[in-house]
């Protein structure tokens, strides 16, 4: 059983649009979600993270969007870049310490000039 | 920022063959993980460790060993590499209480 699901799996915008990628999850403890990104042939980063005690998480142009209720979450990206493009993986995992994350698929982004 | 190496960062191994892959880390992290990244699959975990002398199996850990000889080091082994084991695989690391995991740059593993 899939954890973590991602959609879409590939996402093409406009320089200058707003992207947004979704994610969903099936185990309702989980309370950390943290979003990787991961450029070609580099490996993945923390990008933002969020914690259930929120709803929104903002860090300049990214934003996480949470619904506990749902089990849903999303990453917009205002006013994207073409330096933005690159592989977006949503994570989650309990807030224990021990950072043993369950990763979705990914979601490749191309923001075209 | 933790630094996470990885050794080596390419490798062509026969099927049937021994094949180990080191990861070194110098920040003292407690906690070590080997993912495995696959198109179409994201990153899967395969084992992991949460100190020294201890490893636990994660969601993919058939025909793979762990091995956790101190802090800074974590292998993973392919005791007969098969092709399906085709893959990149990444080593992180992440200090308890933080929850960030640190990926080094990766092995690309080819097994003929």
């Amino acid at each position: 059983q899939q954890q973590v699901r991602q959609s879409p799996q590939s996402l093409t915008v406009w320089e200058g649009e707003t992207a947004i990628l979704n994610c969903s999850y099936e185990d309702s403890t989980f309370d950390y979600f943290p979003w990787y990104w991961q450029f070609p042939r580099e490996s993945p980063a923390l990008l933002i993270a969020i914690r259930p005690v929120s709803n929104k998480k903002e860090d300049g142009r990214f934003t996480i969007f949470f619904n506990k209720r749902e089990k849903k979450l999303s990453l917009h990206i205002t006013d994207s870049q073409p330096g933005d493009s690159a592989t977006y993986f949503c994570a989650a995992s309990w807030d224990s310490g021990y950072n043993k994350l369950t990763f979705g698929k990914g979601t490749v982004l191309l923001v075209s000039p | 920022e933790a630094a996470v190496t990885q050794s080596p960062r390419n490798k062509v191994a026969v099927t049937g063959g021994k094949v180990t892959l080191s990861c070194n880390q110098t920040n003292n992290h407690n906690n070590m993980y080997w993912y495995r990244q696959d198109t179409g699959h994201g990153l899967r975990l395969i084992h992991y460790s949460y100190g020294a002398g201890s490893t636990e199996k994660g969601d993919i850990p058939d025909g793979y060993k762990a091995s956790r000889p101190s802090q800074e080091n974590f292998s993973l082994i392919l005791e007969l590499a098969t092709p399906s084991q085709t893959s990149v695989y990444f080593c992180a690391s992440g200090d308890r209480g933080e929850n960030t995991l640190y990926f080094g740059a990766g092995t690309r593993l080819s097994v003929l």
